[in-house]
């Protein structure tokens, strides 16, 4: 069955730290692949997404990921994060066919950022 | 461009009662997605619809629960009754066919107690 997996339940980074999210999934096929943030009391804003062609993404608020297909990842980074980007960062993929139409989703990443 | 609206952002109800939540898709998108968030579960997709047809409503949990998508810009989900364990809060969102991203309304965060 499709899925995607983010392993880490909580990351604690220190402002102006870099930062890497990581995102493992398993398809049948590539999915398609995205990174949502949420922010608390808020819906999802999606950061970027990959179709195909260059695996090194970049998106909104300094995000970038890098698909890796020889390791199944999507993971997320930034070089150096803020403190307003304390919120839970959801990886989620589709792929057409693949039963609901809808984005699968992973259970999150909580992040929190240290002074 | 006002985004996916969804209301009422916050709902409180007593068990048994009806609950009906709305949603109101960006103009021009023909798919829409309702989701449930809660801790223990994160996100689940209950329904979604295409062109107001209603395509796969595996994931909704019971008989209790009840979407429909008159026209275009409006959707509803329904509980009836309602229970305790129902409390979470529920999101709407809509895009275009393949994938190509959603965006996501601000939920609606429901109680019952």
């Amino acid at each position: 069955a499709q899925s995607v997996t983010q392993p880490d339940i909580h990351i604690t980074v220190s402002e102006g730290a870099s930062l890497e999210l990581r995102c493992n999934y398993s398809y049948g096929a590539t999915p398609y692949l995205f990174w949502y943030v949420q922010s608390p009391g808020q819906g999802l804003q999606l950061l970027l997404k990959y179709f195909s062609g260059d695996t090194l993404v970049q998106g909104i608020k300094g995000f970038e990921a890098e698909f890796k297909r020889s390791q199944s990842s999507f993971n997320l980074r930034k070089p150096s994060v803020h403190w307003s980007d304390a919120a839970e960062y959801f990886c989620a993929g589709w792929t057409q066919g693949g039963g609901a139409d809808g984005l699968t989703f992973g259970k999150g990443t909580h992040l929190i950022i240290q002074p | 461009d006002a985004g996916v609206i969804q209301s009422p952002r916050h709902e409180v109800t007593e068990m048994g009662q009806e609950v009906t939540l709305r949603c109101k898709p960006i103009s021009g998108h023909n798919s829409l997605f309702w989701y449930r968030q809660t801790m223990m579960r994160g996100l689940e997709l209950l329904i979604y619809f295409n062109n107001n047809v209603p395509i796969d409503d595996s994931g909704m949990p019971e008989d209790r629960f009840s979407a429909k998508m008159p026209n275009a810009s409006f959707s509803t989900l329904k509980i009836q009754p309602s229970e305790p364990r129902d409390s979470a809060v529920y999101f709407c969102a809509s895009g275009r066919p393949g994938g190509s991203g959603y965006t996501f309304g601000s939920g609606t965060r429901l109680t019952v107690v």
